[in-house]
């Protein structure tokens, strides 16, 4: 069954750095988005992207965030300035259509010191 | 603001027992309704989903959810856990139309053999 990949499982960094956040979502689907989970807490919609731009994003997604899908495998979230309150779980997604059920990736654990 | 609330945060169950999960949300129009499921060290993975129809749906391992409009509830249930269930429930809504995915707080069950 295809799955949806993230790269790398940890990353730790220091505050102030930029860090680069993969995913390579299922290969036919269209819609990508971005999600994360601060430890003990709820699962939060960052922005979703379709057809190459953002089609929707969240108040969390401010001027330190950027996505892109450099070539067509590959999904990238960049947090440009990393904070200590950036320190969670990063989970990527992808749906052949907008309403179809999302399909998760295993995450990427930031933790920023 | 949508919201999303799962009342139950830690659930502690023998095998065997029965299972219910609360799950409500806020919004008034069409929604589609998920529960997610993550096991200990891996990632979301989808349990059972509605989106129209028969408001009681069946999802994979036994679990089933029922949406009651009138009560903005979709409530998950199993009527025999095992061991296995042990993980992190997630309940999600999507409002019709749109791309952004609402997640509740998620609820922990253990299941003790």
């Amino acid at each position: 069954e295809p799955e949806v990949t993230q790269t790398p499982s940890h990353q730790v960094t220091q505050m102030g750095q930029e860090v680069i956040l993969r995913c390579v979502p299922i290969s036919n689907h269209l819609y990508f988005y971005w999600y994360r989970q601060i430890l003990g807490q709820k699962v939060e919609f960052l922005v979703s992207f379709y057809n190459n731009e953002i089609s929707e994003k969240s108040e969390i997604f401010d001027d330190q965030f950027s996505v892109e899908r450099p070539d067509g495998s590959n999904f990238t979230l960049k947090i440009r300035s990393t904070k200590l309150e950036d320190s969670a779980m990063y989970f990527c997604a992808s749906t052949g259509t907008a309403q179809e059920t999302q399909y998760f990736g295993p995450g990427t654990r930031l933790l920023v010191l | 603001a949508q919201s999303v609330s799962q009342h139950n945060h830690h659930v502690i169950l023998s095998e065997a027992a029965s299972l219910e999960l609360g799950c409500n949300y806020s919004y008034g129009g069409t929604v589609n309704l998920f529960w997610y499921v993550q096991y200990p060290g891996q990632h979301l993975q989808l349990l059972l989903k509605y989106f129209s129809g028969d408001p009681l749906v069946k999802g994979i391992k036994g679990f089933e959810a029922e949406f009651i409009k009138s009560k903005f509830s979709f409530n998950l249930r199993k009527p025999s856990v095992q061991w296995s269930d042990t993980a992190e429930y997630f309940c999600a809504v999507n409002h019709f139309g749109g791309n952004q995915f609402y997640f509740g707080t998620g609820t922990s069950l253990t299941v003790i053999p």
